[in-house]
C-alpha cells in the first residue's frame, strides 16, 4: 500500500532557528516527491518538486533532500521566520497515479 | 505563476440546501482538476478527479450523487454539495495541473472553501 509518513507531528521553534522535517514513504513506482506549505485556512503552496534523479532542491530558505534508496526526504528551513508557521505536507506521486499525501507537520515559530 | 482560483472562500448554508463551489484555472488550461476534502488537523483526502468533457472519477466511499462535479471547460470545474448536512461541513480544496503536463508538472491548489452547514 502506498503510504507517506511524516515526523514530527508538530514542532515549536524560536524565530531565527533552523529546523528539519522528515518524510518517509513506501510508494511504488516512484515518480516524484513534493513539499507543500499550507497556512491555516488556505490551500497548499508548492515549495519543491524532486524526481528520482534529484537529491536536493532549494527554494529560498527551504531546502529539500531526497534519498530514493532509503525512501526518505527532509525539508530544512533556515533562519525561521514567524511567517513560516504552517503545516508542511510531503506528497509522493506513484507513476501514473494520484498524489499520496502525508499527514503533515505543524510548525509553530515563536518570537 | 499559474493561479487556481476557488470561490467562495467561505459559505454557510442551511441543512438540506445545495452549495456550489467553483474552481478556475486563471492562466492555463487544465483537462484534469482534483477535488479534496480536509478535516481539521488532517491532510487532504482526494474526493474525485474532474475530467473536462467527461464524467468525474470518484474515490471509494464518496457519493457521486451527493457531490456533483461538472467540468464544462478547460478552465472551470464546479463541485455541488447537494442536500448538505452538518457532517458535510469541511474544508474543500481544488487542484489543477497543466493540460498534457508531465508527471512532475507543477500542481496548483485553490485557496479552499470553508463550508459550514447549520
Amino acid at each position: 500500500k502506498n503510504q507517506v509518513e511524516q515526523s514530527p507531528q508538530s514542532l515549536i521553534i524560536l524565530e531565527g532557528k533552523n529546523c528539519t522535517l522528515q518524510c518517509n514513504y513506501t510508494v511504488s513506482p516512484f515518480s516524484n516527491l513534493r513539499w507543500y506549505k499550507q497556512d491555516t485556512g488556505r490551500g497548499p503552496v508548492s515549495l519543491t518538486i524532486m524526481t528520482f534523479s534529484e537529491n536536493t532542491k532549494s527554494n529560498g530558505r527551504y531546502t529539500a533532500t531526497l534519498d530514493a534508496d532509503t525512501k526518505q526526504s527532509s525539508l530544512h528551513i533556515t533562519a525561521s521566520q514567524l511567517s513560516d508557521s504552517a503545516s508542511y505536507i510531503c506528497v509522493v506521486t506513484p507513476y501514473g497515479q494520484n498524489f499520496v499525501f502525508g499527514p503533515g507537520t505543524r510548525l509553530s515559530v515563536l518570537p | 505563476g499559474a493561479v487556481v482560483s476557488q470561490h467562495p472562500s467561505r459559505v454557510i448554508c442551511k441543512s438540506g440546501t445545495s452549495v456550489k463551489i467553483e474552481c478556475r484555472s486563471l492562466d492555463f488550461q487544465a483537462t484534469t482538476m482534483f477535488w479534496y476534502r480536509q478535516f481539521p488537523k488532517q491532510s487532504l483526502m482526494l474526493m474525485a478527479t474532474s475530467n473536462e468533457g467527461s464524467k468525474a472519477t470518484y474515490e471509494q466511499g464518496v457519493e457521486k450523487d451527493k457531490f456533483l462535479i461538472n467540468h464544462a471547460s478547460l478552465t472551470l470545474s464546479t463541485l455541488t454539495v447537494t442536500s448538505a448536512h452538518p457532517e458535510d461541513s469541511s474544508f474543500y480544496i481544488c487542484s489543477a495541473r497543466y493540460a498534457g503536463g508531465a508527471e512532475n508538472t507543477e500542481a496548483f491548489f485553490g485557496q479552499g472553501t470553508r463550508l459550514t452547514v447549520v
